[in-house]
């Protein structure tokens, strides 16, 4: 059973600029989270995908996006950066219907400067 | 709104000590409720999950639904224990399907 995982670990950008992160879901899973983790806080909801259409979502501005695909990998992306967007993505993903046991990826550090 | 407060960010026990991880949400509907750990240089994993009434590495946690707790504890901690624990609900239907509404989460410390 293959794990979560997310490209790249690390990224480095500048305001104004976009980014664009990649989850690998867990294999049997078809539900994709993404969440914001800033430093000494707790995660924070973003959306989540499921079924390839957007299925919810947290209090983040339309400039966050993504997308999942037919193998249920996704994307996250920022237009626009700015320097609070500085944070730690995680992607979580899981089998609807489960109770929505979410399994997280190592995430990816992104640092605006 | 959906909240969940956790009072202590961070706690110190020593080895053998009973611990008690605290968590109050507030939260419409009828909440399924979690506790996430990530030890150090881990990934955030899944501890255990009410629905489930398990007891995973010795940790239990109870549900009240009239004081809207759902507190973390363990008879006799262990060094291994030391982590971060986040408390999260979530629900299982409407538009917040699968959220998880984390905690600000809780630095266990247990010491020799």
């Amino acid at each position: 059973e293959t794990g979560v995982t997310q490209s790249p670990t690390h990224l480095i950008k500048t305001r104004g600029q976009q980014v664009t992160l990649r989850c690998s879901s867990q294999s049997g899973h078809n539900t994709v989270s993404w969440y914001q983790q800033a430093l000494g806080q707790g995660p924070q909801f973003i959306f989540q995908y499921y079924r390839e259409e957007e299925n919810g979502r947290g209090n983040f501005p339309p400039r966050f996006s993504g997308l999942q695909f037919p193998n249920y990998s996704s994307e996250l992306n920022v237009n626009a950066l700015e320097l609070d967007d500085s944070a730690l993505y995680l992607c979580a993903s899981s089998f609807r219907g489960s109770w929505e046991t979410q399994y997280f990826g190592p995430g990816t550090r992104l640092l605006v400067l | 709104a959906q909240r969940v407060t956790q009072p202590e960010k961070l706690l110190s026990v020593f080895k053998g000590a009973p611990v008690e991880l605290k968590c109050n949400y507030s939260y419409s509907g009828s909440p399924e409720l979690f506790w996430y750990v990530q030890y150090s240089r881990q990934r955030l994993q899944l501890l255990l999950r009410h629905i489930s009434r398990e007891s995973i590495k010795g940790f239990t946690a109870d549900l009240n639904k009239g004081e809207t707790s759902f507190h973390l504890k363990k008879p006799f901690a262990q060094e291994e224990d030391s982590a971060m624990y986040y408390c999260a609900p979530t629900v299982a239907g409407g538009t917040s399907y699968g959220k998880l509404t984390f905690g600000q989460g809780t630095i266990l410390t247990v010491h020799p």
